[in-house]
Formats: structure tokens, C-alpha cells, sequence
């Protein structure tokens, strides 16, 4: 089955600087790659995704990168502020099925 | 609130007990997830309906585990004869099924202690 795995597991970074979080899947057949923001005791919640047809995709400070052929995604946030605080998880699926969740990167953006 | 509900937020429970938790999703998503998160992991798959057909099961839902999804719009996940660890945040999550993708939301998570 699918298996993904995500690094660092805790990252510090100064406000204003960029972040960047590197995940790795083991499915080939995987085709959906979604990222979620978790803060404490809230939900996940779906920040961007990216599907295996397009290699980047940017929504303002925020961009995704998929290399499929070496099974690599990647999130990237620039210009890093206070609200950015909070557990990332990276995830895999085939279209329609279960999403595989990484164990999460733990973002602190410093003062 | 349009989004995906669940009831109830917290439940302490005594070892050996049952309880069962609800979830409503979207109102048009077809597709409902169940998923539980300990402290400091990510949500891992329980199991998955399509409309009222249970589609997959992992391997983590003992037979203690329990889920429904009688009409196709909110489901049920019971637990039987609790143990202590069970203890966990159980997630629900709705998608509709489509050519475009798989983009699921998520409630806010019904969490479970057992004492």
C-alpha cells in the first residue's frame, strides 16, 4: 500500500522567511497530492492540492511541486507570518480513494 | 453551517463500554471517510463509503469496529467494548467523487477517551 513520508518533523523559521517541506510517496499510482494545515485542537483543513497532470501549482504565498518521477512533492511558503504556526500534513491518493496522511511537520514561525 | 458535522465533540468513556459516534457531511458529497489521529501523527484511513456501500476496511478496524452509512447521507461509527486504546480524535471527511479529483473535508472530530 501506499506509504508517505514527510520531513522535517519540526521546523523553525524566522517571520518573513520561506518554508519548505519535502514529502515522498511509494505509490506510483497515486495521482492526487493534498496538503493540509492543522492547528491545535481544529480540524485539517485542505490548504492546496496538486493532481500528477501539472508539475507546480501557486495560490499566493503558497506553491506545490510534484516530481513523479522521483515520487517527491514538496510545499513551499513564503514570506512566512505568525498565522502560518501550525502542523502541516502532506498526503497521497488515487483519484477517489483514501488519502495516505504523512506524520506532519510542526511549522513555529519565530518573531 | 454548510460544512461536515460531528457529534459528539468529546466522549469520555469507561473501559469496556460502547459508544457510537455520528457524522454528517456535505449535503451533496457521495463519498464519507472515517479516519482516526492520536497525539502527534496524522489521520490514518479507517474505512470509506460511496453513497450507503462501505467500499474498504484497513486492517486498524478490529471487529470491535463498526460503521454505517444506512441512506447514503450521515454515518454512524460504534465502538465496542472500549479500550483504553481507543483513545484518539476520530475524524470524519466528505468528498464528492468526480473525474476532477478527491478533495475531501474534514469535521472537527469527535475525541474519545477511555478511562
Amino acid at each position: 500500500g501506499e506509504n508517505v513520508e514527510q520531513h522535517p518533523s519540526t521546523l523553525s523559521v524566522q517571520e518573513g522567511d520561506s518554508a519548505v517541506i519535502k514529502c515522498t510517496y511509494s505509490d506510483s499510482a497515486s495521482n492526487y497530492f493534498p496538503w493540509y494545515k492543522q492547528e491545535l485542537g481544529k480540524r485539517p483543513q485542505l490548504i492546496i492540492d496538486i493532481r500528477s497532470n501539472v508539475g507546480e501549482k501557486k495560490d499566493q504565498r503558497i506553491a506545490v511541486t510534484l516530481n513523479k518521477t522521483a515520487k517527491h512533492f514538496s510545499l513551499h511558503i513564503t514570506e512566512t507570518q505568525p498565522e502560518d504556526s501550525a502542523v502541516y500534513f502532506c498526503a497521497a491518493s488515487r483519484r477517489d480513494d483514501k488519502i495516505i496522511f504523512g506524520k506532519g511537520t510542526r511549522l513555529h514561525i519565530l518573531p | 453551517d454548510t460544512g461536515v458535522s460531528q457529534n459528539p465533540r468529546h466522549k469520555i468513556t469507561k473501559r469496556g463500554q460502547n459508544v457510537t459516534f455520528r457524522c454528517d457531511p456535505i449535503s451533496e458529497h457521495n463519498r464519507l471517510y472515517w479516519y482516526r489521529q492520536t497525539l502527534g501523527q496524522g489521520p490514518e484511513f479507517l474505512t470509506y463509503f460511496q453513497n450507503e456501500a462501505q467500499l474498504e476496511k484497513s486492517r486498524l478496524l478490529s471487529d470491535r469496529f463498526s460503521a454505517e452509512r444506512p441512506k447514503g447521507s450521515f454515518s454512524t461509527l460504534e465502538i465496542q467494548r472500549t479500550e483504553q486504546g481507543d483513545s484518539a480524535m476520530y475524524l470524519c471527511a466528505s468528498s464528492l467523487a468526480s473525474l476532477a479529483g478527491n478533495e475531501q473535508y474534514f469535521g472537527p472530530g469527535t475525541r474519545l477517551t477511555v478511562t
